[in-house]
């Protein structure tokens, strides 16, 4: 079984700054994904990051990129030169089954991008 | 095509209606789920027909069905369902294990059920 643990309820940033989401999960699998998705108000699910946890570098996608720690299982999301559009709410996910079990999603965090 | 598309957007039913929420997806994918999303709360998966083979969440009650018509589609047929229901539903599909996509799951925008 997979768990996914995000600690922070809701995360404030003045646009044009960078903000670090947390996440922390376990599992029993050598061989496994981790995500961070987005939900903005639209309600659609938007794949933000992807990682695969046999890479020791950490993925990047434009302002997006991920703080790996396979060691601590710890996948923190950062966001740099934050905009009013990230405004968001961001959940971290595992995947381990190859598709057969979809995704563990944590809690959330709501994001909110001060003008 | 790069989207999944669900029907209907919205769907108001009352406790002894049938109705059916679609699911459509035409990038070849061999994996299709459905999760339950209550307000300020994470995705919980419901179905997975992955491979020709369906799995299910046993927490799910059974006035949930889902049907697979062909790799494209996948339905959830609601019946007798009650008010703590309401929810959105959310489909998605992936490739499954193999290719620079495996493991990604790409998510419709929801069909927003309240039951009365």
């Amino acid at each position: 079984a997979q768990t996914v643990t995000q600690s922070q309820p809701e995360m404030s940033v003045q646009e044009a700054e960078t903000v670090t989401l947390s996440c922390t999960y376990d599992t029993s699998e050598s061989d496994y994904y981790l995500f961070w998705y987005k939900q903005p108000p639209s309600r659609q699910m938007i794949l933000v990051i992807r990682q695969e946890a046999y890479k020791q570098q950490n993925a990047t996608e434009n302002r997006f990129s991920v703080n790996f720690q396979k060691a601590a299982k710890s996948f923190s999301l950062k966001i740099s030169d934050s905009q009013l559009g990230d405004a968001a709410m961001y959940f971290c996910a595992s995947e381990s089954g190859g598709g057969a079990d979809g995704l563990t999603f944590g809690k959330g965090t709501h994001l909110i991008i001060q003008p | 095509d790069t989207e999944v598309t669900q029907t209907p957007k919205h769907l108001v039913m009352g406790m002894t209606n049938k109705k059916s929420l679609k699911c459509e997806q035409h990038m070849g994918h061999r994996a299709m789920y459905w999760y339950k999303q209550k307000a300020k709360k994470p995705p919980e998966l419901m179905f997975v027909y992955s491979y020709e083979k369906l799995s299910i969440n046993e927490s799910v009650p059974s006035r949930f069905s889902p049907e697979c018509p062909n790799s494209s589609l996948l339905n959830l047929h609601l019946h007798a369902l009650q008010p703590e229901d309401s929810a959105l539903y959310l489909c998605a599909s992936s490739q499954g294990r193999e290719g620079p996509g495996a493991n990604v799951l790409t998510f419709g925008a929801g069909s927003r059920l309240t039951v009365l």
